[in-house]
């Protein structure tokens, strides 16, 4: 079967590091996403992962280990307005998007 | 680049009237758009996937006949809700690749919030 987990909800400190979860296990795999999406809004991409390594965009990083069935987000310098969910989303073999339960994070000041 | 629209971004009805919602890739085609269905505190579910100029593929558990998918150009797809009832009340968002982009990555419309009385 398809799964995806990451923890439901995080609470970090405004100006802190917070790193989020995903592990994995799909039928097939053509690369890796996080999304962010703030309450009441349409999801927003963030980055793609399809070769293991980590992906440097500013404030946010994003990790894939393929054997592992292993990504992360980091989040550096956290701002109030990064309080959203963040949707880890896998490509299958038919290149569907199987999506994570996403993780609410919260920031506290 | 890449920007989704979708009409109307919220809409109530009384039970049993059939809702239309659109959704616009305004600057690029998009052959194939994506319906989801999420509700509160829940993460997206993909309801159907929408082909310009042929019939939607739905994923199981998704009636047909209830949710009618219309893909009739490279920038449009419908979705029309019929006979709606209270439990079809939720966030309904499209999404559509832009095969001009260097990743597959899905982009979103705002979404239309449907609230059935």
């Amino acid at each position: 079967g398809q799964n995806i987990d990451q923890p439901t909800e995080m609470t970090a400190t405004e100006g802190a590091i917070v790193q989020i979860n995903c592990t994995y296990q799909t039928s097939g795999f053509n690369g890796l996403f996080w999304y962010q999406q703030h309450a009441g809004e349409a999801p927003t991409f963030l980055s793609y992962n399809v070769l293991d390594g980590l992906e440097e965009k500013g404030r946010f990083s994003s990790f894939l280990s393929r054997s592992k069935g292993y990504s992360y987000l980091l989040l550096k310098e956290l701002q109030m307005k990064d309080s959203a969910s963040y949707l880890c989303a896998i490509l299958d073999s038919n290149y569907q998007l199987i999506w994570g339960a996403g993780t609410k994070l919260i920031i506290k000041p | 680049g890449a920007v989704v629209s979708q009409h109307p971004s919220w809409v109530i009805c009384k039970s049993g009237t059939s809702v239309k919602i659109e959704c616009r890739s305004l600057d690029f085609q998009a052959t194939t758009m994506f319906w989801y269905r999420q509700f509160p505190k829940q993460s997206l579910m993909l309801m159907a996937t929408s082909n310009e100029g042929s019939k939607a593929t739905y994923e199981q558990g998704v009636e047909k006949d209830k949710f009618l998918i219309n893909h009739a150009s490279l920038t449009l797809s419908t979705l029309t809700v019929t006979s709606a009832h209270p439990e079809d009340s939720s966030f309904y968002i499209c999404s559509a690749r832009d095969l001009r982009r260097e990743y597959n990555e899905q982009f979103f419309g705002p979404g239309t919030r449907l609230t059935v009385l």
